[in-house]
């Protein structure tokens, strides 16, 4: 089955930094990449995702990017505020058969954004 | 945008008790519906996913038999906890999914269930 993993499993920035976060996939048959960044104690967020096709996203402050022959993605936040303080997760997904996805997370980056 | 409600966000019960898990897609129809389960500081590891109209596919090492999944509607899935103990206690959480291949998925709040 497909495995994710990302690194670091915490990072500190200080304020107005950039963050950057690193996944890598097994399964080429992947075609979808989500991200989901997390406060304590409550839901998953959808804070962007990006399909095989298509290299590079944007929105406002973050982006991600993907290599598919390397079969790695990341995710770039760039002038970071002490808002974007939570865990971060990247996840993989393809067809499972029946025309559902399941998704596969990695284990979580913590992010720090300190004043 | 797209909404998932999940019912209750927090249940403690005694051991041996059953506990019924509501998750709900209030403005798009769910075709499918995934459940998880988060252990502090972990990730989210999928349990099953359930199919509306039939039976729900669970992943290898989840009983089938404690945690019932049934996914009456295109709008609602529930997970039923079947004689809960204390190692059944964890972060419940459901995602539906809208869209191509039912993508993105959209979590529920969670439920945090804690057996005593």
């Amino acid at each position: 089955g497909e495995n994710v993993e990302q690194h670091p499993s915490t990072l500190s920035v200080q304020e107005g930094d950039s963050a950057v976060i690193k996944c890598t996939y097994s399964d080429s048959a992947s075609n979808y990449f989500p991200w989901y960044k997390q406060e304590l104690g409550k839901r998953p967020q959808l804070i962007i995702d990006i399909r095989s096709n298509v290299g590079e996203k944007k929105d406002q402050r973050i982006a991600v990017t993907l290599n598919k022959t390397a079969k790695h993605f990341s995710l770039h936040i760039t002038e970071t505020q002490p808002e974007d303080s939570a865990v971060y997760f990247c996840a993989a997904s393809k067809d499972s058969g029946a025309g559902s996805y399941q998704l596969t997370f990695g284990k979580g980056t913590k992010l720090s954004v300190i004043p | 945008g797209a909404v998932v409600s999940q019912h209750p966000s927090r249940v403690i019960c005694k051991s041996g008790t059953s506990v019924k898990i509501e998750c709900r897609s209030l403005d798009f129809q769910a075709t499918t519906m995934f459940w998880y389960r988060q252990f502090p500081k972990q990730s989210l590891m999928l349990m099953a996913t359930s199919n509306e109209g039939s039976k729900a596919t669970y992943e290898q090492g989840v009983e089938k038999d404690k945690f019932l999944i049934n996914h009456a509607s295109l709008t609602l899935s529930t997970l039923t906890v079947t004689s809960a103990h204390p190692e059944d206690s964890s972060f419940y959480i459901c995602s539906a999914g809208e869209g191509i291949g039912g993508q993105p998925q959209h979590f529920g709040d969670g439920t945090r269930l804690s057996i005593l």
